[in-house]
């Protein structure tokens, strides 16, 4: 029973380089979310689906892209890598209906932007 | 808009020591409320919830009640053990169209034996 799994699980780039994070549900929960963990200032929601071909911007959309092409699947992308993104990702989903459904989460993903 | 404050940490307690973390919300409507817990390395484990006024979430000998007339859901145990050494997050779901998960910044239980 795997739950949500991410890769990868540590990562390190440089300034300007890209690359995309994988966040694989087995569910079959239709909504999904990324957020980022920072010291001292809790969990930030980047974007989320709310089901398969969906997506939208949460708090913090600036520098990332998402897809969402599988129900299963949401990608979470870095165009061009900034020090400031610099954080934990962890990716959550659920099955959206109604507020009294918890989210479940992913292990993370530790990257480094050098 | 809404949002959640909770205690500063880190918080260091003796093993069987009372605990108590404060939690504060501020929302609109009537929102749900959750207990997250996160061990060193891992993700966060939802550890109790409550889904409207008066109810007690409880879990592991954690237990946090929703109280509408203060909009807190404080976090307490009994006796602490070193195993709760971890982050403890209180978020809430305001629901709308996305059931987006609003979180306090976390704070930091270190049980020492």
């Amino acid at each position: 029973n795997a739950g949500v799994t991410q890769t990868p699980k540590f990562r390190v780039l440089k300034t300007g380089q890209s690359m995309t994070l994988l966040c694989a549900q087995d569910m079959n929960h239709e909504y999904m979310y990324w957020y980022r963990q920072d010291p001292g200032m809790g969990l930030r929601l980047i974007h989320y689906s709310v089901g398969e071909g969906t997506t939208a911007k949460g708090e913090v959309p600036d520098g990332y892209n998402v897809s969402r092409l599988k129900k299963q699947n949401f990608l979470l992308g870095l165009e061009s890598a900034a020090p400031s993104q610099t954080s934990v990702y962890f990716c959550a989903s659920s099955t959206g209906q109604g507020i009294h459904q918890p989210q479940h989460f992913g292990d993370g993903t530790r990257l480094s932007i050098l | 808009g809404d949002s959640v404050t909770q205690m500063e940490g880190p918080v260091t307690l003796s093993e069987e020591a009372f605990l108590t973390i404060n939690c504060t919300y501020t929302a609109t409507g009537y929102p749900s409320l959750f207990w997250y817990v996160q061990y060193p390395g891992e993700g966060l484990q939802l550890l109790l919830k409550a889904t409207k006024a008066d109810d007690k979430g409880s879990n592991k000998g954690f237990e946090a009640t929703y109280r509408k007339e203060t909009t807190s859901f404080h976090l307490e145990k009994g006796s602490v053990q070193v195993s709760d050494s971890a982050v403890y997050f209180c978020a809430l779901s305001a629901g709308g169209a996305t059931n987006k998960l609003i979180f306090g910044t976390g704070t930091l239980l270190a049980v020492q034996p």
